[in-house]
């Protein structure tokens, strides 16, 4: 089983639709949690952090359920440009080392 | 531009030869790390150093590869005797000091290899 797992997807949604990605991750003692977006052959680049209240960045909302381990993110008022992969990335204070899922990719149409 | 520079972009090299690849982190960043992506996957963790110190290795670091970072600041990654296997794009990252569970980790744009 991996340690971080993800619905490879792909997702495709017209413009303006709201679409939600979900994560699992196996290991309890996982200490802080992100998504990262990464655009076709770039790098990973952080959307946000994820915390245990919940967070919004405009269209964006984080949440994170410890007690499952579970970790999600809600798109709403997709753009075209929202196309890309959406990774969820989990930070087990091993020394910083970042444990990615595989990935979900988005794919918003007109 | 002060991000996370790499190179070269794309190597292809053939089975067997040796390849080098070199990262430069953000300046005054203490941490850097290598990670390996392949297609359809997410970046999987090689090592990490914090200055010129290698804390941490991945299994997945077989004794082909070697990485370096001699004088704290840019970094090296060796690859010996390829293999078809090591076909990847292979990311540099870079975090400051750790202070904390939460500190980015802002990514370089990547060195794709082909091993033909």
């Amino acid at each position: 089983r991996k340690e971080v797992e993800q619905d490879p997807g792909p997702f495709n949604v017209p413009e303006g639709a709201t679409v939600a990605f979900n994560c699992t991750y196996s290991n309890s003692a996982s200490q802080s949690f992100f998504w990262y977006r990464q655009d076709c052959r770039k790098e990973p680049k952080l959307l946000m952090s994820v915390y245990s209240s919940g967070n919004e960045d405009g269209r964006f909302t984080a949440q994170l359920n410890r007690a499952s381990q579970y970790i999600s993110l809600l798109i709403r008022d997709s753009k075209l440009s929202d196309s890309a992969t959406y990774l969820c990335v989990v930070n087990n204070n091993a020394g910083n080392m970042l444990t990615f899922g595989g990935g979900t990719r988005l794919m918003v149409k007109p | 531009d002060t991000g996370v520079s790499q190179d070269p972009r794309h190597k292809i090299t053939k089975r067997g030869q040796n390849v080098t690849f070199r990262c430069d982190p953000i300046s005054e960043h203490n941490r850097l790390y290598w990670y390996r992506q392949t297609l359809g996957q997410g970046p999987e963790f090689l090592t990490y150093f914090q200055n010129e110190a290698q804390l941490e290795k991945s299994r997945l670091l077989s004794d082909r590869f070697s990485a370096e970072r001699p004088k704290g600041s840019f970094s090296t990654l060796e690859i010996q005797r390829t293999e078809q296997g090591d076909s990847a794009m292979y990311l540099c990252a870079s975090s400051p000091t750790w202070s904390g569970v939460e500190d980015t980790q802002y990514f370089g744009p990547g060195t794709r290899l082909t091993v033909l």
